[in-house]
Order: structure tokens, then C-alpha cells, then sequence
């Protein structure tokens, strides 16, 4: 079974400017998350999807990132315009009947 | 609310010695349990989950028991290796199948 892709793995951008990152789920898996890892912090939830449909967006800044899932298969993030503080990991996952898988991630530096 | 609370490290111990992480938890409902294990440069792993009460998830030598009436879910090893190393992530899944992590305790394991 191929796991959760995401692209690109690294990312350096300037404050101000905007990113976007790709998430592709295990196939089949309905629901999909987006979660941000700070250095020395836990995975924190920005927004879950039940295929196309948001379930929770509740801790996503909205004045600044943004998320779809066309289709219910894939799935982007944009940050728009960024900032020092949004430096992470953006991490995706997806599940299926409470088994959860997690991609690798993309690393965000802005600098 | 839910929420998931981990002892801080790091937790450094010897190859051979016992291992125990601390977790505790506060939930609504009945939630799943899991650890999560981080290696360094790697993504979230799964390594083990209870899903109801008095359950032991076991994997890979680490055990860890749903404990309803103390809320915890500590994490244990017998005898640890060089290769444990890493940060390990406690989470609880609610009822809206989303996770939520712990801060993580990094484990660092001198031969």
C-alpha cells in the first residue's frame, strides 16, 4: 500500500511571500488532515476533511492560509502571505476506520 | 476539552535500562489511545493503540495500558536500545476521528 505523498519536502521563503504544499491520501481514505509541528512542539490540527467537506477549521488562521480538496482525493495548503512565526513542519495524514498515516512532511523555513 | 499531557524530557537512559514515558489525558467520551514514535529526519510512526479501557497496545518490545480510572497511558520498554531513540508522541483520537498530540518526550539511549 503506498503511503500519504507530499511535496516538496523543503521550502525557503521570504516573510511576506506565499507557498503552497500537496498532499495525495492512502487511497480509499475519506478523511484528511493538514497539522502543523513546530520544532520541539506536537503535531497541532489545522483543518480536517471528510472527503471534500471541511469537518474542522477551527485552529486554521484564515486570514492567511487556506486549504482545499478537490475531488476528495488531493488535497492543497497555501500561506498567503507568510510570516517568521509559520515556520514548521506541515505535516498531512489521512484515515480510515481510526487508522491514521502520516506523510512525511514539508519543512517550511521563512526567513 | 480534550487534551493530552506528556512528562518533558529529554529521558536519558542507559542501553538495557527500563523505560518509562509518562501520558495523561483528558477527554469527553471514550477516545483512542496511541504512541507515535519521530526518529530523527523521519516522519510520525504509529507504534501502538488501545482503543477501550484496560486494553494493552504492544509493539516492538513497548507496551502501554488504557487506564480509564487514572486517565494515563504511559509508555514502557523492558530494555531499551541505542535504536529507540527518538521522540515519542502521545495522542488521543476523539469521537470526530481527529487526533490530537501530546508535546513529545524525547528518549535519548547511550550504549
Amino acid at each position: 500500500e503506498a503511503g500519504v505523498a507530499q511535496s516538496p519536502r523543503y521550502k525557503i521563503i521570504e516573510k511576506r511571500q506565499s507557498v503552497a504544499f500537496w498532499c495525495n491520501p492512502i487511497s480509499g481514505h475519506a478523511t484528511l488532515y493538514w497539522y502543523q509541528q513546530i520544532l520541539g512542539q506536537g503535531p497541532k490540527l489545522l483543518i480536517q476533511f471528510q472527503n471534500n467537506g471541511v469537518v474542522d477549521d477551527s485552529q486554521l488562521p484564515k486570514d492567511r492560509f487556506s486549504a482545499e480538496r478537490l475531488k476528495g482525493v488531493d488535497s492543497t495548503l497555501k500561506i498567503q502571505p507568510a510570516k517568521l512565526e509559520d515556520s514548521a513542519v506541515y505535516l498531512c495524514a489521512s484515515s480510515f476506520n481510526y487508522g491514521y498515516t502520516f506523510g512525511s512532511g514539508t519543512r517550511l523555513t521563512v526567513v | 476539552g480534550n487534551s493530552v499531557t506528556q512528562m518533558e524530557g529529554p529521558v536519558t537512559l542507559s542501553e538495557e535500562a527500563f523505560l518509562t514515558i509518562n501520558c495523561t489525558y483528558t477527554a469527553t467520551g471514550y477516545p483512542s489511545l496511541f504512541w507515535y514514535v519521530q526518529y530523527p529526519g523521519e516522519g510520525l510512526q504509529l507504534l501502538l493503540k488501545a482503543t477501550k479501557a484496560d486494553d494493552k497496545g504492544s509493539n516492538k518490545g513497548f507496551e502501554a495500558t488504557y487506564r480509564k480510572e487514572t486517565t494515563s497511558f504511559h509508555l514502557e520498554k523492558g530494555s531499551v536500545q541505542v535504536s529507540d531513540s527518538a521522540v515519542y508522541f502521545c495522542a488521543l483520537g476523539t469521537y470526530t476521528d481527529k487526533l490530537i498530540f501530546g508535546t513529545g518526550t524525547r528518549l535519548q539511549v547511550f550504549p
